[in-house]
């Protein structure tokens, strides 16, 4: 099935340094999200995002709808060995539409 | 703990064998959705429940695949005579009744795996 073009696959950083990752399509999208996965656990929803242009921000992470509703950011401040773990980005046409993941980017975080 | 629960959290099958998962939704949420997470890649849609109308099916739940959600609140996803393909993480989300903010949230998984 369709999966939105998520890049990097994957990334090794140094704790406390601030990471980005993006998420491509060729279709657009009402609502944009991201999450982060653990390995043997469930996706948790980090932030969701609304309107074309948006940016948002939670605590350390910061992410924006951009403006052709095609794509999306997430960026990472000041990185921290918790942070490890697969992001994935996320988008639905609708309310209660079926979700469309990215195919993840990887992060691996070194003291 | 009033996350979505999901049961059994690994499931060991020989290929034929028929299997189920259960899944139960936060309370309160009327939409609740089956994605499918093999190794290396983001979760596929399955199939979506509100209440207990199943209202879309993907072209990956085949024949052998049936969901149900009769009462409008926990949900199972049975496969029958499983193949080796079948081997993924099944996950479960729920998104709450409208006025709320439909996003939707996951379970930890049922990890199936075809021998």
């Amino acid at each position: 099935g369709q999966q939105l073009n998520q890049s990097p696959q994957s990334m090794f950083i140094q704790e406390g340094e601030d990471v980005s990752m993006n998420c491509t399509s060729s279709s657009i999208f009402n609502t944009w999200l991201w999450y982060k996965q653990d390995p043997g656990e469930g996706p948790v929803l980090l932030i969701a995002l609304y309107k074309a242009g948006e940016l948002t921000s939670n605590g350390r992470l910061t992410a924006q709808f951009g403006i052709t509703r095609k794509d999306s950011f997430l960026n990472i401040s000041a990185s921290i060995p918790s942070d490890v773990g697969i992001y994935f980005c996320a988008a639905k046409t609708g309310t209660a539409s079926k979700l469309t993941f990215g195919t993840g980017t990887r992060l691996q975080v070194t003291l | 703990d009033t996350g979505v629960s999901q049961d059994p959290r690994h499931k060991i099958t020989k290929r034929g064998q028929n299997v189920t998962f259960r899944c139960d939704p936060i309370s309160e949420h009327n939409r609740l959705y089956w994605y499918r997470q093999t190794l290396g890649q983001g979760p596929e849609f399955l199939t979506y429940f509100q209440n207990e109308a199943q209202l879309e099916k993907s072209r990956l739940l085949s024949d052998r695949f049936s969901a149900e959600r009769p009462k409008g609140s926990f949900s199972t996803l049975e496969i029958q005579r499983t193949e080796q393909g079948d081997s993924a993480m099944y996950l479960c989300a729920s998104t709450p009744a409208a006025g709320g903010s439909y996003e939707q949230y996951f379970g930890p998984g049922t990890r199936l795996t075809v021998t």
